[in-house]
């Protein structure tokens, strides 16, 4: 299963977009890439996920390399409720096993 | 909506005893996972289940063991609670076969003491 490498943390202007990257390296050809969020004292979500085409959904665009071993999550107008810890995972094919890292936490500032 | 309950919010044990953690499902997904999370390290994989009856070890499995013996439930095992098995404890769901996402319970928060 791919490792992932996310900043500890990162600041955003609210009402600016949110560009969270995440590196992904060592993703199999099968894996795709899922990103979930986790505010305080709550269980993770799911936000969105792909495999090697551009994403986009009501929350999120997830924007993978052409490579795919790197991948940014942008939320485009940030608001103070998207201040959480973002996961960014890689999970599929053989692969059942589902593993975060540290993630990475957004603080989006008034 | 998909549905992840995990039985417990709160949980105070004593060192030494047996503690179950139980999580249930209400959407018929194969995939059930048990985590650990702590300040500063993040999600820890501890066991998964693919399937009832089966089960494989995570990232950090000493300490620990689970049971599936119906399709809905997955539970977590401290044989013999330890202070350093404090923690906040989720678990997850998700389907096998469309790779589509999982859906965590609001955890639980053991304490050892």
């Amino acid at each position: 299963d791919a490792k992932t490498t996310q900043p500890p943390s990162m600041d955003c202007a609210e009402g600016r977009a949110a560009n969270l990257p995440c590196n992904h390296s060592t993703i199999s050809g099968n894996e795709y890439v899922y990103w979930y969020r986790q505010i305080h004292s709550q269980g993770p979500q799911y936000i969105i996920h792909g495999l090697k085409n551009n994403e986009t959904n009501e929350m999120a665009s997830l924007i993978i390399t052409e490579d795919r071993k790197s991948s940014t999550l942008i939320l485009p107008h940030a608001t103070l409720r998207d201040t959480a810890v973002y996961y960014c995972t890689c999970s599929g094919g053989s692969n059942y096993k589902l593993t975060f890292g540290k993630g990475t936490l957004l603080t989006v500032n008034p | 909506d998909v549905k992840v309950t995990q039985s417990s919010r709160y949980l105070v044990k004593r060192t030494g005893e047996k503690v179950f953690l139980e999580c249930v499902q209400d959407m018929d997904h194969e995939n059930m996972f048990w985590y650990r999370q702590d300040p500063g390290l993040g999600l820890r994989l501890i066991y998964f289940s693919y399937d009832v009856k089966m089960k494989e070890k995570g990232d950090i499995p000493e300490g620990y063991s689970v049971s599936r013996e119906k399709k809905e439930r997955f539970s977590l095992i401290l044989e013999s609670a330890s202070t350093n098995q404090t923690s906040m404890y989720l678990c997850a769901s998700r389907d096998r076969g469309s790779w589509t996402e999982a859906f965590f319970g609001q955890g639980t928060r053991l304490t050892v003491v």
